[in-house]
């Protein structure tokens, strides 16, 4: 079954205590993005990733970090997260070739930073 | 730069009636569309895409989209709601080159009442 699997779903921590996210998908995808999701905003994309080594900003960076060392694996990391960050973090992948593939999301993990 | 509206925050219809949540967006060019759903507690499934071809897109549950152009529109229907409709609905769209950035709309709840 394609999934995309994200750990953990749930977590509250403090501000500054470095976290991170993982992310991993078992469908072999090239692409694979991270957004937050917040009322009244939709869905932001914070960074995407083309290839393993290879990523980019989205439209909300600022306080993440990715890395991109395995095709399957896309983790984000706050190094010192802020309440502002609180928030509902999807991953999704999809296949290269052409714009028109559908993104596989996973079922999101919701931050609450104290 | 592309941008996707969704009108309508909130949506209620009875059981039984018409669903209509609508989606409209910016772009000197075409771009491929898509309209995910997002049930409680889970990430975003694919709903229908329009990429190129019929105009008219039927999806998963009932739904159906149609594209139209002058109207730069990608309104999302079904003619009979059901209780398992209630969710969140996001429209988005992407290019059909360049950039594999995909644009959220800000996302419409519906409610189906009894």
């Amino acid at each position: 079954e394609a999934q995309v699997t994200q750990n953990p779903r749930y977590l509250i921590t403090v501000t500054g205590k470095k976290l991170t996210v993982t992310c991993s998908q078992n469908m072999n995808h090239e692409y694979m993005s991270w957004y937050r999701q917040d009322p009244g905003l939709g869905l932001r994309q914070i960074y995407y990733s083309m290839n393993v080594e290879v990523t980019d900003k989205g439209d909300v960076p600022e306080g993440y970090k990715v890395s991109r060392k395995e095709k399957r694996n896309f983790p984000l990391i706050l190094e010192s997260p802020s309440p502002n960050q609180t928030s509902l973090y999807f991953c999704a992948a999809w296949p290269a070739g052409s714009s028109n593939q559908p993104q596989h999301f996973g079922d999101g993990t919701r931050l609450s930073i104290l | 730069a592309q941008s996707v509206t969704q009108l309508g925050s909130h949506v209620s219809v009875s059981e039984g009636a018409l669903v209509l949540l609508r989606c409209n967006y910016s772009s000197s060019v075409p771009p491929y569309l898509f309209w995910y759903v997002q049930y409680p507690n889970q990430g975003l499934q694919l709903l229908l895409k329009y990429t190129t071809g019929a105009t008219l897109v039927k999806g998963i549950n009932g739904f159906e989209a149609e594209f139209k152009k002058s109207e730069t529109s990608f309104h999302l229907t079904k003619p009979s709601a059901h209780m398992s409709d209630a969710a969140e609905y996001f429209c988005a769209v992407t290019p059909t080159s360049g950039t594999y950035k995909y644009i959220f709309g800000t996302g419409t709840r519906l409610k189906v009442l009894a």
